[in-house]
């Protein structure tokens, strides 16, 4: 199975401030790279596919980048909606697997 | 509008058998896989197993294989996720998503089903 590392899994931020989440395979996945947003109580939303695409409706202040076995999620102008914790998900090989996740919190 | 609808919390003992269910509306529920991913209490996500509705083709994460059944009925746009005898271990919350076969990621989910295994 691919293992998937993110980081940090937890840090603060206030709004307006801008955040970059970083996630890495144990081997390569040909951006074969999905970003989720999760708030408490709720289920997965799509953010972004095949590392830097953007899901139809999703604000243009999430970005993603990276190639190979790295890649990042950047936000960059923390809303209040966007505390919450984040996942990235390969699926260039099954099974599919995630990440740890990170836990945005208010400074 | 795409919906994925899930069924209600379930309370169960050890032992027991369970199916939960995920209806999508809005598309063509064949021309979708549909995936089902497992949260236990204050963890993270993991993926057990999709299912081709077209022709209940299945996949399994091997963590989960032999513990669940993954099925899916099209005429009625609905698939399932079961157990036959549940654990304690099987206390999370479960999820499906849609998933497209050009690409295995979740762009829509339900709403997530609470099951809860205690004696």
């Amino acid at each position: 199975d691919i293992q998937m590392t993110q980081s940090p899994s937890s840090l603060s931020a206030s709004v307006g401030d801008r955040v970059t989440i970083t996630c890495r395979a144990s081997q390569g996945i040909s951006n074969s790279l999905a970003w989720y947003r999760q708030k408490p109580g709720k289920a997965p939303k799509l953010l972004l596919y095949a590392a830097s695409r953007l899901e139809s409706g999703v604000p243009s202040r999430f970005s993603g980048s990276g190639s190979g076995t790295d890649y990042t999620l950047t936000i960059s102008s923390l809303q209040p909606e966007d505390f919450a914790t984040y996942y990235c998900q390969q699926y260039y090989s099954t099974p599919d697997t995630f990440g740890g996740g990170t836990k945005v919190e208010i400074k | 509008e795409v919906q994925l609808v899930q069924s209600g919390a379930e309370v169960k003992k050890p032992g027991e058998s369970l199916r939960i269910s995920c209806k999508g509306s809005g598309y063509s529920f064949t021309s979708y896989w549909i995936s089902w991913v497992r949260q236990m209490p204050g963890k993270g996500l993991e993926w057990m197993g999709r299912i081709d509705p077209s022709d209940s083709y299945t996949n399994y994460s091997p963590s989960f294989q032999g513990h669940v059944t993954i099925s899916a009925d099209k005429s009625i746009s609905t698939a399932y996720l079961q157990w036959s005898s549940l654990k304690a271990s099987d206390t999370a919350i479960y999820y499906c998503a849609r998933q497209e076969g050009s690409g295995w990621y979740g762009d829509y989910w339900g709403q997530g089903t609470l099951v809860t295994v205690s004696s």
